[in-house]
Order: C-alpha cells, then sequence, then structure tokens
C-alpha cells in the first residue's frame, strides 16, 4: 500500500543553522499536508500545512515546500534552537490522515 | 493541546482486563480520533467518530470499541486487553477531518 516515509530519521544541527526535514509521500491523489512537531512525552503539536495547490507556506520560522512532481515535502526551520529538539513527522491527506514515522532533530550547542 | 485531556495519563494493566481511556474536548469539533503510537511506526488510526454516536473503524481496530455519546466525549475501550495493545494512545480532533489537533496521550501497559 501507499505510505509516508522520510529520508532520514535523526539529523544535528547546529544552534542557529537552519534545518531541513525531508519527506516523501507516494499518494498522488493526497490533497494536504501537514508537519507536526513531538517532544518527548507528549502529544503531536500542528506546526504548518499545505494544500496540494500550493507549493510553499511560510510561517514563524518555518517554511514547508512541496514538490508535487516528485512528491516531496520538506520542512525548513531557519535560527533552530534548543526548543525545536523534537520528532518532526509529516502527515498527508487522501480521505484520512496518514503518518510517517519521523525524524528526530538534534540541536548541537 | 487545543482544550483535548484524555484520562488516564498512565496505566498499568493486567492481560484480560477490560481498560476503558476517556478523550474529552472543549473546542465543539465534530470528528475525534483514537490512536496509537508505537517505536517504529507512524500514528496508526484505530477508529474514529464523525458526530454524535457516528463512529467508524480505522486500520487497526480488532480489540478496540469506541463510543461517542456527546460531542466532547470519546471513549476507547479494551475489552479484553492484550501484551499487544500496551502503546501511547493518543486522542485527536478536527472541525473538518483535515487539521489535527492531538492530546497529550495515555501510557498503557498490559503485563
Amino acid at each position: 500500500g501507499e505510505s509516508v516515509g522520510l529520508h532520514l530519521p535523526t539529523l544535528s544541527v547546529q544552534e542557529g543553522d537552519n534545518s531541513i526535514i525531508n519527506c516523501a509521500y507516494s499518494n498522488s491523489a493526497s490533497d494536504y499536508f501537514i508537519w507536526y512537531k513531538q517532544e518527548s512525552g507528549k502529544g503531536p503539536q500542528f506546526i504548518i500545512d499545505i494544500r496540494s495547490n500550493m507549493d510553499k507556506r511560510q510561517g514563524q520560522r518555518v517554511t514547508v515546500l512541496l514538490n508535487k512532481t516528485v512528491k516531496h515535502l520538506s520542512l525548513q526551520i531557519a535560527a533552530t534552537q534548543p526548543g525545536d529538539s523534537a520528532v518532526y513527522f509529516c502527515a498527508e491527506h487522501n480521505e484520512k490522515l496518514t503518518f510517517g514515522t519521523g525524524t528526530r532533530l538534534t540541536i548541537i550547542p | 493541546d487545543a482544550g483535548i485531556t484524555q484520562s488516564p495519563r498512565h496505566k498499568v494493566t493486567e492481560t484480560g482486563t477490560p481498560v476503558t481511556l476517556r478523550c474529552h474536548q472543549t473546542e465543539n469539533h465534530r470528528y475525534m480520533y483514537w490512536y496509537r503510537q508505537d517505536p517504529g511506526h507512524g500514528l496508526r488510526l484505530i477508529h474514529y467518530s464523525y458526530g454524535v454516536k457516528d463512529t467508524d473503524k480505522g486500520e487497526v481496530s480488532d480489540g478496540y470499541s469506541v463510543s461517542r455519546s456527546k460531542t466532547e466525549d470519546f471513549l476507547l475501550t479494551l475489552e479484553s486487553a492484550t501484551s499487544s495493545q500496551t502503546s501511547v494512545y493518543f486522542c485527536a480532533i478536527s472541525h473538518d477531518s483535515y487539521e489535527q489537533y492531538f492530546g497529550p496521550g495515555t501510557r498503557l501497559t498490559v503485563t
């Protein structure tokens, strides 16, 4: 079946640098995508979303890019801070949400 | 956590016992969901509700049942808990089935 996956399971980034977290999806009919952040012991927290009729959306320090040609989604975090340490995962919507397994982002002081 | 609470937050129970987890929302959202989260897996949908008394199965519904008698409450019941149901359970809510907001989770251990 189709699934949502990630290129890298872990990512270490120097504090202050930009982080890029990637996600591959396989269902070309998916019409909506979300990025979540999950800190240890907590529930997933909505970060940003994007509809399939867009290729870029910006929030506060975060940008999501959607490349429908190669079915790729990325989350860019600007000026990474210690509080950004968490697991990040994407979800795609096609009648329901399907979630990826996540990338753990670690910030190096 | 977007006006969502889950209870209990932690529970240890024995194999074969019934367990009920509660999700309560204050957002008046139509949709409510129960997921389980296990290492190596993304969140997997157990059951969901699209209105009071309206529920449907997700991809991992075997061994679970749900009920929604009020807009604000969604109950997940394990009729006879098994060790394979040891997991972290998350409730989520949505007003339109797209954007979902999650509760803090319940860690369930079945011994």
